[in-house]
């Protein structure tokens, strides 16, 4: 179990630029969750996995926000024509399909948009 | 849906005093309950859940919460607090596992 990875951890962009993260779930986890994370407030949900289907969006994740999730295993977060207000911090989490015992979070990716 | 409320944004305690971070939840089914941890520039760390039985649910670190569901609340405490335990705490609310509300989270100060 290595936990769940995301990279990068920090990204710098300009605005109006296009920015990928990723994130690697525990392996044996089929769900996989998105959030958002503010400065001085709690992580907001933006989507969820279930292997490879997503199951759920919020109102949050405008047209400019994409998540794939091919074959089930790693995700990736892409934002296109990046705003300054899209600066946050990026948390990917996984759980197994029941979700009871909580979620595993991973270091989560800051971007910054100048 | 549901929402969490921590009253609190900061609480400053002195090492070995005990420690109580207040959780108030509002939702119209029954929910789930978790506390997670956040150290400087980490991810969110799970401290403890309720999901049924006994209301006083313990967990890592020495932390424990009660779930009250008359006061829909879901309080922490820790009876002795080390300056380790600096850092951000969030209550979190979730009525099927598929998403999880969080509150803003309290930052927990220990001065020595």
């Amino acid at each position: 179990d290595t936990g769940v990875s995301q990279d990068p951890r920090h990204k710098i962009t300009k605005r109006g630029q296009n920015v990928t993260f990723r994130c690697d779930p525990i392996s044996e986890h089929n769900r996989l969750y998105w959030y958002r994370q503010t400065l001085g407030q709690g992580p907001e949900f933006l989507t969820y996995f279930q292997n490879e289907a997503q199951l759920e969006k919020s109102r949050l994740l405008s047209d400019r926000f994409s998540a794939e999730r091919p074959k089930g295993s790693f995700s990736t977060l892409e934002i296109q024509r990046t705003e300054q207000g899209d600066s946050a911090m990026y948390l990917c989490a996984s759980s197994r399909e029941e979700g009871a015992g909580g979620y595993t979070f991973g270091s989560g990716t800051r971007l910054t948009v100048v | 849906a549901q929402s969490v409320t921590q009253l609190d944004s900061q609480v400053p305690v002195f090492e070995e005093a005990p420690v109580e971070l207040r959780c108030n939840y509002s939702s119209s089914v029954s929910v789930y309950l978790f506390w997670y941890v956040q150290y400087p520039n980490q991810g969110l760390q799970l401290l403890l859940k309720y999901l049924s039985g006994s209301t006083l649910v313990k967990g890592i670190n020495g932390f424990e919460a009660e779930f009250n569901k008359s006061q829909t609340s879901f309080h922490l405490r820790k009876p002795s607090v080390h300056i380790s335990d600096t850092a951000e705490y969030f209550c979190a609310v979730s009525g099927n596992f598929n998403k999880f509300y969080f509150g803003s989270g309290t930052k927990l100060n220990v001065k020595p």
